[in-house]
């Protein structure tokens, strides 16, 4: 157990609709980093958070945003969705002054109808 | 050519055997190096990581770097089934913007069979 929390654990959704996913990070984990993993494909970089602000983002269009709060606990907001969205979001958390090395939650299984 | 490289497998070893997983990466300026074992519908969970060229052990595991051939691998002695998952391997961007961020892989899957 990394003491990385995720919500919800899955989530079925239509095209179109909007979803909102939340992650706590573990005691001490400033930096918060969103991943996105299709079946079959190694997790994708979305954007980071640190001191709650995007301070990096991957190859990913605007309607995927994110927030992160005083306590460090942060949301990945994704609107319009569209069916390539369905996959599993992965919230990894870091320890302040060792950013890179990132411990993962146990993610959140989103299908698009 | 796709950032971090691994063969997809499957790689059938048997119990007791070593196996080994390799990862080659395009981005010279990497300075950090991960593996990750996921089980089927889990998470990624970190194994090792490596920053300096040669050999880092941990337990049954033995992760090796070599910058100038821009190759990383994993050694698992005395494989359990218990330890068939895929494995995937990481490496952090060099961004002078000042974030990390982790380019993985698409991992290799590890089957031990009794």
């Amino acid at each position: 157990e990394t003491g990385v929390t995720q919500s919800p654990t899955h989530l079925i959704k239509t095209r179109g609709q909007q979803v909102t996913l939340r992650c706590s990070s573990q005691s001490g984990h400033n930096t918060v980093s969103w991943y996105q993993q299709a079946l079959g494909q190694g997790p994708q970089f979305i954007f980071q958070y640190y001191r709650e602000e995007e301070n990096g983002r991957g190859n990913f269009p605007p309607r995927f945003s994110g927030l992160q709060f005083p306590n460090y606990s942060s949301e990945l907001n994704v609107n319009a969705l569209e069916l390539d969205d369905s996959a599993l979001y992965l919230c990894a958390s870091s320890l302040a002054g060792v950013p890179d090395t990132q411990y993962f939650g146990p993610g959140t299984r989103l299908t698009v109808l | 050519q796709k950032e971090v490289e691994q063969n997809s497998g499957p790689l059938s070893v048997p119990e007791g055997a070593i196996a080994s997983l390799n990862c080659t990466y395009s981005d010279r300026g990497s300075q950090s190096f991960f593996w990750y074992r996921q089980y089927s519908g889990k998470s990624p969970e970190l194994i090792m990581s490596i920053y300096s060229n040669g050999d880092k052990e941990d337990g049954r595991f033995t992760a090796q770097l070599n910058k100038a051939s821009q190759y990383v691998s994993l050694l698992i002695r005395d494989s359990q089934p218990s330890d068939s998952a895929t494995y995937l391997c990481a490496v952090n961007s060099d961004h002078s913007g000042g974030y990390n961020k982790l380019i993985f892989g698409a991992g290799t899957r590890l089957a031990v069979h009794p």
